[in-house]
């Protein structure tokens, strides 16, 4: 089946220390997107890509990168992982059609990221 | 940027009863409207949305509602059962797609 693919599912990391996370999906989506969950608060984009060579911050990009590899490629790293940044990430694709129409979300299984 | 408010953040209701879940916007821009579930320990999933030339759209026993000039948009899940029990978050988009969400509500069904 088509899907959105995360990996790590699970991590923990160094306080100071790169990591990255990975997104790959199978859906032929050109729209892609991090956010983070934080218990309690609903979900807080960090990037966004519309295609491969498009590239846009959210409303929370300080301390994170991202890099679109490819249409079905969607990484975001942390330069210098900080415990606050402990959350739960999700990367999303849409679709965008001809007709430009906007469509909802589909949701990766998402990375549980702990920084100690 | 785009603000939405979502009340109640917590909900519990009686199996058969039911649950009414309100979210705000700001930006008069944004024009399309999805609800997700997200289920303990899972991805958030669309359930249904609606756009902005549309006041009501059902499917089965949950419709959602938009009222554009007070920039306000409901969930409505009729005949509740247990397995409805998760968090429930609203969005809305802009012309680019990109989707501001609200904080949640957590809707549970005792049985």
């Amino acid at each position: 089946d088509a899907d959105v693919t995360q990996t790590p599912r699970n991590r923990i990391t160094k306080t100071g220390k790169r990591i990255m996370l990975e997104c790959s999906q199978t859906k032929g989506h050109d729209r892609m997107y991090w956010y983070r969950q934080d218990p309690g608060l609903g979900l807080q984009l960090i990037y966004y890509s519309f295609d491969v060579k498009d590239i846009n911050k959210g409303e929370i990009s300080d301390g994170y990168s991202v890099s679109r590899q490819a249409q079905a490629k969607f990484s975001l790293s942390l330069e210098s992982a900080i415990p606050n940044q402990t959350a739960l990430y999700f990367c999303a694709t849409s679709d965008s059609p001809p007709d430009r129409g906007i469509y909802g979300y589909t949701f990766g299984s998402g990375t549980r990221l702990t920084v100690v | 940027g785009e603000n939405v408010e979502q009340h109640p953040s917590t909900l519990s209701v009686q199996e058969g009863d039911s649950a009414v879940i309100k979210c705000t916007y700001s930006d008069s821009a944004s024009n399309y409207f999805p609800w997700y579930k997200q289920e303990l320990g899972k991805r958030p999933q669309l359930i249904i949305d609606i756009r902005s030339n549309v006041g009501e759209k059902k499917d089965q026993r949950i419709a959602v509602t938009l009222n554009k000039t007070a920039k306000h948009f409901s969930l409505h899940i009729t005949e509740t059962q247990p397995e409805d029990s998760a968090v429930y978050f609203c969005a809305a988009s802009d012309n680019a797609g990109k989707s501001t969400f609200g904080d949640g509500t957590t809707l549970t069904v005792k049985p």
